[in-house]
């Protein structure tokens, strides 16, 4: 069954430096997203993006993050400076289509640590 | 403002033993409700889907999931749980027809002792 993959598995990143996270969305999928988990809350709603714009976002995704699909397959999550309170578990996920009725399926996650 | 809450953080129980677990969701409207499991080390992954016709719905592993519109709750279920269903249950919804984004509850450990 195919899979949305994430790389890293763990990043540790110091204060203020920026980092990437990475996805491999299913390959006929047009529809991509990233959610985070900080430790002991409930996974949270940070972006949708399709036809290489932003379609939703959260009050989350402030200006210090930015999504991209750099090219066919890839789709990264970028935080510019990244502050302590930025350390959680990034999911990525992605869908055939969009609406209500369609699922998402969801990567592994990338554990993200800021020291 | 949209929100999902699961009842139950932990649940403890053995094997054979039945299994329920609480969703319910702030408002109505248009929704499209999720359940999502996570086992140990894995990725979130879907166990049932309901949007719209009959309210019970079946899913994968022999969970099912029943949505009451006037309770706005999507519970779900299992007759008989066994070790290998340890894992973290999400319950999630979409708002809307066109709606993109989940909403998920706070999530349930289970433990099933063998």
């Amino acid at each position: 069954e195919p899979e949305v993959t994430q790389t890293p598995s763990h990043q540790v990143t110091q204060m203020g430096q920026e980092v990437i996270l990475r996805c491999v969305p299913i390959s006929n999928h047009l529809y991509f997203y990233w959610y985070r988990q900080i430790l002991g809350q409930k996974v949270e709603f940070l972006v949708s993006f399709y036809n290489n714009e932003i379609s939703e976002k959260s009050e989350i995704f402030d200006d210090q993050f930015s999504v991209e699909r750099p090219d066919g397959s890839n789709f990264t999550l970028k935080i510019r400076s990244t502050k302590l309170e930025d350390s959680a578990m990034y999911f990525c996920a992605s869908s055939v289509g969009q609406g209500g009725n369609q699922p998402q399926h969801f990567g592994d996650g990338t554990r993200l640590s800021i020291l | 403002a949209q929100s999902v809450s699961q009842h139950n953080h932990h649940v403890i129980l053995s094997e054979a033993a039945s299994l329920e677990l609480g969703c319910n969701y702030s408002y109505g409207g248009t929704v499209n409700l999720f359940w999502y499991v996570q086992y140990p080390g894995q990725h979130l992954q879907l166990l049932l889907k309901y949007f719209s016709g009959d309210p019970l719905v079946k899913g994968i592993k022999g969970f099912e999931a029943e949505f009451i519109k006037s309770k706005f709750s999507f519970n779900l279920r299992k007759p008989s749980v066994q070790w290998s269903d340890t894992a973290e249950y999400f319950c999630a919804v979409k708002w809307g027809a066109a709606g993109n984004k989940l909403t998920f509850g706070g999530g349930t450990r289970v433990l099933v002792k063998p």
